[in-house]
C-alpha cells in the first residue's frame, strides 16, 4: 500500500500570505495520478487538483498543483479566509487508494 | 447537480453488522461513467477509501477490509448500500458515500456529507 506523507502537519499563514503544502509519496505514483482535497470543518472533502496539476471544475485560479513521481506540491496563492481548511492529497494510480494525513491551515 | 445523502444506524454494538444505504438524487447513478464508493474518516485521523461498486454490480474493496465488507446497488431505488460485519471500535468513523469518476481520473468529486457512526455497547 502507498504511503503519503504530508507536511507540515500544520501550517499558520495569514490572509494575503502564500501557503504551501508537501505530500511525499512512498513509490512513485503511476502516471502522476494525485489529487487534492479541502475539508472545511463540519463537511465533506471537496476535490481540488487532479492529475496532480489539473484544477476541478469551479476552483479559483489562485489553486495550483505541481510535481511528479513521489513529490508533490500545492500552492496557495493569496490566501483569502474561506481557504482556511485541512488539505488532504489522495493517490489514484495503485490499489488500494490512499490518502496523506492531512495538513491544517491555520490563520496566524 | 448530484447529491449523495447517507442513511443508517448511528449506533452500532460490538460484533454485530454496520449498515448503510446512500441515495443519490439529481442524476441516475446508472448513467454517466462513474463508480460509487464508501470512505470513512477515522476521529483524529485520515481517511481511508472503503471500496466501490459499479451499477452493473462489480466491485473492488480495500484489501484491508476485504474479508467483512460488502458494497451492493439498488437501481431502482438510486441506491447502493454498505456492510460491514464484525465491528469493532476501530470501526467508529465518519462514513461517506462518494462518486467517483471513470476513465483516467479515478478522482471522488461528489460527496455526501457524512455520517458518524460510532461503535459501542
Amino acid at each position: 500500500e502507498m504511503v503519503l506523507t504530508q507536511s507540515p502537519g500544520t501550517l499558520s499563514l495569514s490572509p494575503g500570505e502564500r501557503a504551501t503544502l508537501s505530500c511525499r509519496a512512498s513509490q512513485n505514483v503511476f502516471s502522476n495520478y494525485l489529487a487534492w482535497y479541502q475539508q472545511k470543518r463540519g463537511q465533506a472533502p471537496r476535490l481540488l487538483i487532479f492529475g496532480a496539476s489539473s484544477r476541478a471544475t469551479g476552483i479559483p485560479d489562485r489553486f495550483s498543483g505541481s510535481g511528479s513521481g513521489t513529490d508533490f506540491t500545492l500552492t496557495i496563492r493569496r490566501l483569502e479566509p474561506e481557504d482556511f481548511a485541512v488539505y488532504y492529497c489522495q493517490q489514484y494510480g495503485s490499489s488500494p487508494y490512499t490518502f496523506g494525513q492531512g495538513t491544517k491551515l491555520e490563520i496566524k | 447537480q448530484v447529491q449523495l445523502q447517507e442513511s443508517g444506524p448511528r449506533l452500532v454494538k460490538p460484533s454485530q453488522t454496520l449498515s448503510l444505504t446512500c441515495t443519490v438524487s439529481g442524476g441516475s447513478l446508472t448513467t454517466g461513467h462513474y463508480y460509487w464508493d464508501w470512505i470513512r474518516h477515522h476521529p483524529g485521523k485520515g481517511l481511508e477509501w472503503i471500496g466501490y461498486i459499479h451499477h452493473s454490480g462489480s466491485t473492488y474493496y480495500n484489501p484491508s477490509l476485504e474479508s467483512r465488507v460488502s458494497i451492493s446497488v439498488d437501481t431502482s431505488k438510486n441506491q447502493f448500500s454498505l456492510r460491514l460485519t464484525s465491528v469493532a471500535a476501530a470501526d467508529t468513523a465518519v462514513y461517506y458515500c462518494v462518486r467517483e469518476r471513470g476513465g483516467f481520473d479515478r478522482v471522488f468529486d461528489s460527496w455526501g456529507p457524512g455520517t458518524l457512526v460510532t461503535v459501542s455497547s
